[in-house]
């Protein structure tokens, strides 16, 4: 099972809404990643939790907040965001060379 | 910095070959991958090699990769329909695992 699975698939919501992005694997890999993709460019990496601990923000404004409750689980958190924060987020996993994406969340700010 | 350069489109006509190249600058790149997005969807890893191979093949795909050149290369025979997208190039260096990204190759096939 090479899947990593992600919730909801399309997601709009005004810019005073609070909602989370969820994403989920079973692989065992402990390494978990948020992308943030702009149509036809290539993903930009948000964050990066290794061993359910955030090791690398990429300098991502505070309206979007990162946790990993257990090694299965990550979730994005999103409040107060803008326009141009609408764009297609990605989760991955990975172990040693591989990276597996999930189909990703379509998120719509109006 | 790192860097990962790859023609943005490439067009070839069903049942050809096609064959999009990279190049990428970190000398100490580690894993090099190709996924591809279909509109819409989201990444699938089609395939990676780690640096000390040269080739590496699965099914229609065969990745080549010359590391003096720092040159990755993939090739899809019998291109199909199907097989239209975008293809990004991309590796990775170090124990965080950060992919950097080439723009993408848009190819179409054309029946």
């Amino acid at each position: 099972d090479t899947e990593v699975t992600q919730t909801p698939k399309h997601l709009v919501m005004g810019m005073t809404n609070k909602k989370s992005l969820k994403c989920e694997q079973h692989m065992g890999h402990r390494a978990m990643y948020w992308y943030k993709q702009k149509a036809k460019k290539p993903p930009e990496l948000m964050f990066v939790y290794s061993y359910e601990k955030l090791s690398i923000n990429e300098s991502v404004p505070s309206r979007f907040s990162p946790e990993c409750p257990n090694s299965s689980l990550l979730n994005l958190h999103l409040h107060a965001l803008q326009p141009e924060d609408s764009a297609l987020y990605l989760c991955a996993s990975g172990h040693r060379g591989e990276a597996f994406f999930g189909q990703g969340t379509r998120l719509t700010v109006v | 910095g790192e860097d990962v350069e790859q023609s943005l489109f490439l067009s070839v006509r069903e049942g050809d070959s096609s064959v999009i190249n990279c190049t990428y600058t970190d000398s100490s790149s580690t894993y090099l991958y190709w996924y591809k997005q279909e509109p819409g969807a989201g990444l699938q890893l089609l395939t990676y090699i780690f640096s000390n191979m040269d080739m590496k093949q699965d099914q229609r795909l065969t990745v080549l990769l010359n590391k003096k050149d720092k040159h990755l290369s993939l090739r899809i025979a019998d291109t199909q329909t199907g097989d239209s997208a975008i293809y990004f190039c991309a590796e990775s260096t170090g124990n965080n695992r950060k992919l950097i990204w080439g723009l993408g190759t848009s190819l179409a096939v054309n029946p």
